[in-house]
């Protein structure tokens, strides 16, 4: 346990759903990612935020919002998904300006 | 841009025995950071070791060691003595030390199993 949870571990939704994935970090971390993982393509990172403010948008679709309420927790709000966004979200934490980065487990999404 | 390329997509090795895994790369810059993660079943990928560029001397972490060629642009991961909890999937990834991590870049993988 690296101390990075995220909540939902697997999550299965229609097209038209909205859902949240969560993540919660207590190491005192200030930066929080999140990647999107899929079979066979490097990891590719979403969001970044440091000190709770976004400072990364690497370009994602508007039907992904993420949420970054406190240094703590990470949210990554989902509304009229595609199949193809059907994937392992990762999120991870950091202290700034350290390049080690902390993960948790992921939430497995499928699209249907 | 940096890219970091594995050409291994799957390697598999008997219990005990030793195991290389190849990581090459692509930057111009002469500062940065390279990685070893590796992402068991359990899908919480795991910082195994780590490599600055300005050190000549190779990092070693237990059974894990690098060969770090940096004329060659070579980061490769040997394994010792493998376990059956090496199985997992293996990440090398980049960053260049003036940027932060928004910048770091993951290659495609690895998948190792250990044969018991």
């Amino acid at each position: 346990e690296t101390g990075v949870t995220q909540t939902p571990r697997h999550l299965v939704m229609g097209m038209t759903n909205k859902k949240s994935l969560k993540c919660e970090q207590h190491l005192g971390h200030n930066a929080m990612y999140w990647y999107k993982q899929s079979a066979k393509k490097p990891l590719e990172l979403m969001f970044v935020y440091n000190f709770k403010e976004q400072t990364e948008n690497n370009s994602v679709p508007s039907r992904f919002s993420p949420e970054c309420p406190n240094s703590s927790h990470l949210f990554l709000h989902l509304h009229t998904l595609q199949p193809e966004d059907s994937a392992l979200y990762l999120c991870a934490s950091s202290l700034p300006g350290d390049e080690k980065l902390f993960f948790g487990s992921g939430t497995q999404l499928s699209v249907l | 841009a940096q890219t970091v390329t594995q050409s291994q997509p799957e390697m598999s090795v008997q219990e005990a025995e030793t195991v290389t895994l190849s990581c090459t790369y692509d930057t111009s810059e002469s500062n940065y950071y390279l990685f070893w993660y590796k992402q068991p079943p359990s899908r919480q990928m795991i910082l195994v070791i780590r490599q600055e560029a300005y050190k000549q001397q190779n990092a070693t972490e237990n059974r894990f060691s690098v060969n770090f060629q940096k004329a060659a642009k070579s980061f490769s991961l040997k394994i010792s003595d493998s376990q059956l909890g090496d199985t997992a999937m293996y990440f090398c990834a980049f960053i260049d030390s003036n940027f932060g991590n928004e910048k770091l870049t993951f290659g495609t993988g690895t998948r190792l199993t250990i044969i018991p």
